[in-house]
C-alpha cells in the first residue's frame, strides 16, 4: 500500500541553525500538508501546498518557515533559523484531490532543538 | 472558527471489552468531515475511520464504529473486542468542505489517551 514517507526520523540541532524536513507524499496525490505537535500537546496544521503554491497557512508558519517542491517527488519544510519552541514532531500529509477528505500522515520528524 | 473537543484525557478499557470515545465540535458549516486518528507510541498518525456529515449512516470499519449525532455535534467512537494493540492516543478531528482556495486543513481535538489491560 503506498504510504507517505518522511526523513529524517529524529534531527538534533542547535538554535539558530537551518533546518530542512522531507517528505515524500503518495505518488500521484496533488494535495500537501505540514503538520506539527509539541510533545503532549494536539496537532496543530502548519501549511497546506498546491500546484506549485501555498493554499493555506497558519499563523504558527510565520517567516521563518518555507515549503518547496523541488522535484516530482519531494515536499519539503524549511526553518530557516530554528527556535527552541521549534521543537516538535513534524508531520507530513498528502491528499488525491481537494475533494477527496482523507489525509493521509507520514511517521513524522522528531526535532530537537537544543 | 471551528474547535474540536475530547473531554476524556484518558481512558482504560480491558481486553475484549467495548469502550467508547467522545468528541465534540463546533461549526457553523453543514459540510465537513470527521475523522479518528490513532496515534501509537511510534507517534504516526494512521486514520482509523472517516464520516461524512451528509451521510447518515454511521461509518464502520470493523471492530470500530463511530456514532455521529449532527444535530449535537458529537462523533464518538467505540472500539469492539478491545485488543492489547489498540492501545494509543487518540484524536478526533474535523476538515471543512473545500470551497474557494481553501482545501480545508483538519483541526484536531487534545487526544484520548486509550489503555488496554490484558
Amino acid at each position: 500500500e503506498p504510504e507517505v514517507t518522511q526523513t529524517p526520523s529524529h534531527q538534533v540541532t542547535q538554535m539558530g541553525q537551518e533546518v530542512i524536513l522531507r517528505c515524500v507524499p503518495i505518488s500521484n496525490h496533488l494535495y500537501f500538508y505540514w503538520y506539527r505537535q509539541i510533545l503532549g500537546q494536539k496537532v496543530e496544521f502548519l501549511v497546506s501546498f498546491y500546484n506549485n503554491e501555498i493554499s493555506e497557512k497558519s499563523e504558527i508558519f510565520d517567516d521563518q518557515f518555507s515549503v518547496e517542491r523541488p522535484d516530482g517527488s519531494n515536499f519539503t519544510l524549511k526553518i530557516r533559523s530554528t527556535k527552541l519552541e521549534d521543537s516538535a514532531m513534524y508531520f507530513c500529509a498528502s491528499s488525491l484531490r481537494a475533494t477527496q477528505e482523507t489525509q493521509y500522515f507520514g511517521p513524522g520528524t522528531r526535532l530537537l532543538v537544543l | 472558527a471551528q474547535t474540536v473537543t475530547q473531554s476524556q484525557p484518558e481512558m482504560s478499557v480491558q481486553e475484549a471489552e467495548t469502550v467508547t470515545l467522545s468528541c465534540t465540535y463546533d461549526t457553523s458549516e453543514s459540510d465537513y468531515y470527521l475523522f479518528w486518528y490513532k496515534q501509537p507510541p511510534s507517534r504516526q498518525m494512521i486514520l482509523v475511520i472517516r464520516q461524512e456529515a451528509y451521510k447518515q449512516q454511521n461509518a464502520t470499519e470493523n471492530r470500530f464504529s463511530v456514532n455521529f449525532q449532527k444535530a449535537a455535534k458529537s462523533f464518538s467512537l467505540k472500539i469492539s473486542d478491545s485488543q492489547l494493540g489498540d492501545a494509543a492516543m487518540y484524536f478526533c478531528a474535523y476538515r471543512r468542505e473545500r470551497y474557494g482556495g481553501s482545501q480545508g486543513n483538519l483541526i484536531f481535538g487534545k487526544g484520548t489517551k486509550l489503555s488496554v489491560k490484558p
